[in-house]
């Protein structure tokens, strides 16, 4: 089942602009992750907040985590034309042993 | 440098015919994952591992069989049950409960039904 559901689907932006995804889900989380697949390759894990957690940076990448919302945000500031890649948000239920991914967020930053 | 193997890289597979895919990892981890992803959609959860000689379904198992016989290697057969097999397969480790750890991720199995 999905459990985390991100917005935008699609997003095209310019080499230099700020990129923000969203990412909402159902029911309560142990924690949230954020990961990059670049077209045809595996995953790549960027960051993970947990529930008790608001806000956390790393390096251009900064999360949010919106508990009573249940909602996460993913900030890229000053994108560059390598951070052209699909996002996904994954989150894990409490208690369980396993992520599950929402359906991601194809990002085109334009040189 | 340590990492996820997954191969091979392409797969073809005929109609009636079992696969397997190989996924090797030298992260000393000890749970692992194996997911289904299709065109323009999320991961979805075949088969998970915690520990040695023991596996859990996910969401999606049927038509899959899995086996840990070794810490290292976790290899996902698709079999002919699996009606609908044409996907890119990504297998997965973390060191420990996923509270703490993400996922490493390997690049991927591409079958392909011909």
């Amino acid at each position: 089942s999905q459990q985390g559901e991100e917005d935008p689907q699609a997003l095209s932006i310019q080499e230099g602009e700020n990129a923000t995804m969203n990412c909402s889900y159902k029911t309560s989380i142990n924690n949230l992750q954020w990961y990059r697949q670049n077209s045809g390759r595996g995953l790549v894990h960027l960051i993970l907040i947990r529930s008790n957690e608001r806000e956390k940076h790393s390096g251009r990448l900064r999360v949010t985590l919106d508990t009573s919302k249940k909602s996460s945000s993913l900030l890229i500031t000053a994108s560059r034309a390598a951070d052209t890649a699909s996002y996904f948000c994954a989150s894990l239920q409490g208690g369980s042993e396993k992520l599950v991914f929402g359906k991601g967020t194809k990002l085109t930053v334009n040189p | 440098d340590g990492g996820i193997t997954q191969s091979p890289k392409y797969l073809f597979r005929k109609e009636g015919q079992n696969v397997t895919l190989s996924c090797e990892q030298n992260l000393n981890h000890d749970a692992m994952y194996w997911y289904r992803q299709d065109p323009g959609q999320g991961l979805r959860l075949i088969y998970y591992s915690q520990i040695v000689n023991d596996f859990q379904k996910g969401d999606i198992a049927e038509g899959y069989s899995v086996s840990r016989e070794k810490k290292e290697s976790f290899p996902l057969t698709v079999t002919s049950a699996q009606k609908n097999p044409t996907a890119f397969y990504l297998c997965a480790s973390t060191p420990g409960q996923l509270t703490y750890y993400g996922y490493t991720f390997g690049s991927g199995t591409r079958l392909t039904v011909v």
